[in-house]
């Protein structure tokens, strides 16, 4: 099984700032990354799939880049609508794993 | 547009069954394999099981392996899931998801339903 890592667990910023996500996988999962954004109550919604393509409909201020074992999820410019928790997934062979999460606090 | 709907979830006691199911619409249905993500209270997120586009593909976590069986009736456009055995541990919301790409069951999840909440309790 592909253990995916997070870090940090929990990111505090200020409307405008970059916020830089991280997620490590355990063995390579080649360019099988996405990430998800969740918020209270709601489904994961999917911003980044194949770690660097945009889903429909996500803004380009959220960017995914990363190969192998180390991606990035980049939010350039963040807003009060971006507090939530990510999740990093990979699809490189069965089991399917999630990472455990990021929390992104909005100052 | 793409909907899913999740039911029957809802309280049972350890060792009890339930049956999920989640009604799929807005999409080509058999093109697509279907899969269950569920979430613990207050934790992260879990795949539990796909089934593959025409259904003969089946596949499960660890955790649920030999207690949950996952099966789709493309006539109905409809999901389900078989949950045997339960434990306490499979308290959680859980998700539909359908897969973004109609080329694998190995994919990522563009589209989900906003779940039901199961919990195995005495």
């Amino acid at each position: 099984e592909i253990v995916l890592t997070q870090s940090p667990a929990t990111l505090s910023l200020s409307p405008g700032e970059r916020a830089t996500l991280s997620c490590r996988a355990s063995q390579s999962v080649s360019s099988y990354l996405a990430w998800y954004q969740q918020k209270p109550g709601q489904a994961p919604r999917l911003l980044i799939y194949d770690a660097s393509n945009r889903a429909s409909g996500i803004p380009a201020r959220f960017s995914g880049s990363g190969s192998g074992t180390d991606f990035t999820l980049t939010i350039s410019s963040l807003g009060p609508e971006d507090s939530a928790v990510y999740f990093c997934q990979h699809r490189r062979n069965w089991p399917i794993t999630f990472g455990q999460g990021t929390r992104l606090e909005i100052k | 547009e793409v909907q899913l709907l999740e039911s029957g979830g809802g309280l049972v006691q350890p060792g009890g069954s339930l049956r999920l199911s989640c009604a799929a619409s807005g999409f080509t249905f058999i093109n697509y394999a279907m899969t269950w993500v569920r979430q613990a209270p207050g934790k992260g997120l879990e795949w539990v099981s796909t089934i593959g586009a025409g259904g003969g593909s089946t596949y499960y976590a660890d955790s649920v392996q030999g207690r949950f069986t996952i099966f789709r009736d493309n006539s109905r456009n409809t999901m389900s899931v078989q949950m045997d055995s339960l434990r306490t541990g499979d308290t959680a919301v859980y998700f539909c998801a359908r897969g973004l790409l109609d080329t694998t069951s190995l994919d990522v999840f563009g589209y989900w339903g906003q779940g039901t909440l199961v919990i195995v309790s005495s």
